[in-house]
């Protein structure tokens, strides 16, 4: 059964709006959140990620939110660029196990 | 640094052939992943290695799938014999203990 969950698997959003990726999971125990950005033909890149014991990570344009008793992450981009338009996985962790979710293609439409 | 190398990129082979797909992994990284990805199941993990040690092969979907790591800087995953329904792109990724890891390209495989 999918432990994390990304069910929007797509997302078009206009150059220069915000772009908000959501994820959501099952397993309390994880303590470690990622994404991953993902271009045709080329391996997963990592993002951004962030500590169960936070509830936000900012990078720049990237900010992960993180909300432990809803069990859902996001990942808002602004101002969206159109060098964005990728797969994003988000990824959840303990310990050295890793679960990932099946991916949301945004495209920012220039 | 390189990165993380796989090989091949592309295979294709027939149902009942065996198939060997390659990595390194980033030097000084103790932790090396197999994944598969699938359009319906997204990225599934199918083995782990810590320092060079299986730690768990859960993922991996039947004995034809197996995965070895020789030695730090060298890992194959082995499916003998393939079938149709195990094309998809396999991804290794290596890290240091808990951090984040970083993929290699991908080998696409088909099988007719």
């Amino acid at each position: 059964d999918q432990q994390v969950k990304q069910n929007s698997p797509s997302l078009s959003v206009q150059e220069g709006r915000i772009s908000i990726l959501n994820c959501d999971y099952t397993n309390s125990m994880f303590d470690y959140f990622l994404w991953y950005k993902k271009y045709p033909a080329e391996g997963p890149t990592f993002l951004i990620s962030i500590s169960s014991i936070k509830d936000k990570n900012e990078d720049g344009r990237f900010t992960v939110f993180l909300n432990k008793s809803a069990k859902h992450l996001s990942l808002h981009i602004v101002p969206s660029q159109p060098g964005d338009s990728a797969v994003y996985f988000c990824a959840a962790s303990v310990g050295n196990q890793f679960y990932f979710g099946t991916g949301t293609s945004l495209t920012v439409i220039p | 640094d390189a990165g993380v190398i796989q090989s091949p990129r592309h295979e294709v082979t027939e149902m009942g052939q065996e198939v060997t797909l390659r990595c390194k992994p980033i030097s000084g990284h103790n932790s090396l992943f197999w994944y598969r990805q699938t359009m319906m199941r997204g990225l599934e993990l199918l083995i782990y290695f810590n320092n060079n040690v299986p730690i768990d092969d859960s993922g991996m979907p039947e004995d034809r799938f197996s995965a070895k790591m020789p030695n730090a800087s060298f890992s194959t995953l082995k499916i003998q014999p393939s079938e149709p329904r195990d094309s998809a792109v396999y991804f290794c990724a290596s890290s240091k203990p808990l951090y984040e890891q970083y993929f290699g390209p991908g080998t696409r495989l088909t099988v007719t």
